[in-house]
Formats: structure tokens, C-alpha cells, sequence
């Protein structure tokens, strides 16, 4: 069974300072891995996808196959990163639905 | 509009009361979603509709939620007899293409109190 595991629900790191947000899966096939953000009293919206293999506001993440993680990473936290974070899973033999952790809590302090 | 837009975006039920809640998609969006994200969770998928047709509904919780989207665009989430553990914000989202890694765009939610 597909499953994505968050095992941080806070974290709070100093403005400046290096931030990984952790995220591990279980899934047998190719799957899509992406994280998704949401702002306070804003939608959950799309940060990065693996495939893309891009940057989006200084975050990356490399889909590790053989660990089967797909750690956020940053290496100067700002302010406005605070937010929450999902790490979610798509599978083609599963209707492409999103299988998401349950979240990842972040704090940066100024 | 230019998002996916849901309403209401509140909702206060009393237990055994049915709700209905709607969502429009992004114009042109084939993929269609909706999940349930209870307090301190992750959303929790529900049902999938790739335009009219419901190809997934695995994830509904129990024959009382019901999902349609009978013109391809508009979707309704019906919950009949509602329950206290229905309280949960409801997402819907929806994603332009059929296959597996197209983004998915989400609503603001609509968050259902069941009192």
C-alpha cells in the first residue's frame, strides 16, 4: 500500500539557519513524488515536484529511491517559510490520485 | 474565476442533518478530487472523477457520502445524516490532464462543523 511519512509535525529552526523537512514512502512501482505548501489562510498550493528537478523560492528536494525519501531541503530559512508542508505521493495504478503525510509544521524565528 | 473555488466555505450541521457542498473546478480541468483533512492531518483522499466519470470513490468513508460531477465541471459532495466524525475540512482540487503527475489545484476548503 502507498503510504507517505512525515515524521516531523513541528520544526522550528532561526532565520538563517539550514531547514530539512523530512519525508520517507512506501510505494512499489515509479511514483511522483511533489511537496505542497500551505500559507496561513491560504490554499494548499504546489512548491516543487520531483520531476521538475527545480528550485522554487530557494527549496529543493531529491527523490532518493533507494531510501525512499524525498526530503525538502533549504539552506537559509526566511521568515515567510513559515507554513505548513505536505509531502504527497502520486501512483499511476492508484487513478493518480495524491496520497499525502500529514504534514510537516514550520517555524522560522526571527 | 481564475482557482478552484468552493462553497460554502463554512458549514454548521446538526448531527443528521445532509449536507451538500460544491466545487468548481478550473475551467478546462479534466481531473477532479475531493478529500476529507481532519484536524491536525493530512487531507485524506475521497473520490476522483475524470469528467463525468467517478473512476475512484474507494476512498468514501460510508454510503452516506455521495459525490457527483454529472456535466464534467461542478462537483457536489453529499453527506447524508451527518455524523460528529464528519466534522473536517472538505478539499477539493482538480488537475488539467488525465495521467499521473499533472498538478493538482485546490480550493480554500469548506470546513463542516457536525454539532
Amino acid at each position: 500500500a502507498q503510504r507517505v511519512t512525515q515524521p516531523e509535525k513541528l520544526l522550528s529552526v532561526f532565520k538563517g539557519a539550514p531547514v530539512e523537512l523530512k519525508c520517507n514512502y512506501s510505494y512499489s512501482g515509479s511514483p511522483e513524488l511533489f511537496w505542497y505548501v500551505q500559507y496561513s489562510r491560504q490554499r494548499l498550493q504546489l512548491l516543487l515536484r520531483h520531476i521538475s528537478r527545480e528550485s522554487i523560492k530557494g527549496f529543493t528536494a531529491d527523490l532518493n529511491k533507494g531510501e525512499t525519501s524525498f526530503h525538502l531541503k533549504k539552506p537559509f530559512a526566511q521568515e515567510e517559510d513559515s507554513a505548513m508542508y505536505y509531502c504527497a505521493l502520486s501512483a499511476r495504478n492508484t487513478g493518480n490520485q495524491f496520497y499525502f503525510g500529514t504534514g510537516t509544521s514550520l517555524t522560522v524565528i526571527p | 474565476g481564475a482557482g478552484v473555488s468552493q462553497s460554502p466555505r463554512y458549514k454548521v450541521a446538526k448531527r443528521g442533518q445532509d449536507v451538500a457542498l460544491r466545487c468548481d473546478p478550473i475551467s478546462g480541468h479534466v481531473s477532479l478530487f475531493w478529500y476529507q483533512q481532519a484536524l491536525g492531518q493530512g487531507p485524506e483522499f475521497l473520490t476522483y472523477f475524470q469528467n463525468e466519470a467517478q473512476l475512484d470513490k474507494s476512498g468514501l468513508p460510508s454510503d452516506r457520502f455521495f459525490a457527483e460531477r454529472p456535466e464534467g465541471s461542478v462537483s457536489t459532495l453529499k453527506i447524508q445524516r451527518t455524523q460528529q466524525e464528519d466534522s473536517a475540512v472538505y478539499l477539493c482540487a482538480s488537475s488539467f490532464g488525465r495521467g499521473q503527475g499533472f498538478e493538482a489545484f485546490f480550493g480554500q476548503g469548506t470546513r463542516l462543523t457536525v454539532v
